[in-house]
């Protein structure tokens, strides 16, 4: 079965840079949520987004942006780098009116910056 | 609106029991239980809807109960495999509707030795 699609799996940066994650969530789910976890934390919700529009918005903050586009990927972009924003960043697909159904995480990009 | 979960580590030998809790101060629709190992995502593991009920899978059961708005996940003959950190994601209802997004516990870490 088609999985969640996380790119890139790893990326470093140095601080002050911009970083951009992107997902690819399984076909014909129509919802995207992007989680970020610290190193021993539990997953933290950023945002969401349904149909290409955003749904909910979390604790993200505002240097970063994301946005959801015509065949359902997402992009989480990320500007003006912290060292604190290094992290494991996942992405999870959902078909919305399922409520039956959980949220898919994919693999993962681990940002690092250095 | 984090769930409390509890304990935070369990040391388990092989075939020996485990319950994992949950808990939350705010009206559910949903429990979701997830394994995750170090540095891989988490893995869905059973879903458990508003109602109380309880689910099964193989030796892993959990349960729900809305009243309390407590879940429990329940791991019997353990399994050298069933290492990892356990999280319970609580979807909550806002204003009579859910908006998807998951509020995770801050897992319990369970090791289990042959």
């Amino acid at each position: 079965a088609a999985g969640v699609i996380q790119s890139p799996r790893h990326l470093i940066k140095e601080k002050r840079e911009t970083a951009t994650l992107k997902c690819y969530p399984i076909p014909r789910h129509d919802t995207v949520y992007w989680y970020q976890q610290g190193p021993g934390q539990d997953p933290q919700f950023l945002i969401s987004f349904y149909e290409k529009m955003q749904s909910d918005k979390g604790s993200i903050p505002d240097r970063f942006s994301a946005q959801q586009f015509s065949d359902y990927h997402s992009e989480l972009n990320m500007s003006s780098l912290e060292l604190g924003d290094s992290a494991l960043y996942f992405c999870a697909s959902r078909i919305r009116r399922r409520r039956t159904d959980t949220q898919y995480f994919g693999p993962g990009t681990r940002l690092t910056v250095l | 609106q984090q769930p409390v979960q509890s304990p935070q580590a369990v040391i388990l030998r092989e075939g020996e029991d485990a319950v994992i809790n949950c808990s939350s101060s705010k009206a559910l629709y949903s429990v979701h239980w997830y394994r995750q190992k170090h540095g891989e995502a988490p893995v869905f593991l059973m879903i458990l809807l508003k109602g109380g009920e309880q689910k099964g899978h193989e030796k892993i059961s959990a349960s729900f109960n809305e009243k309390k708005q407590q879940s429990s996940l329940y791991l019997t003959a353990s399994q050298l495999s069933y290492s990892g950190t356990y999280f319970c994601g609580t979807e909550k209802v806002d204003r009579g509707s859910t908006l998807g997004r998951l509020y995770f516990g801050r897992g319990t870490q369970l090791t289990v030795w042959p």
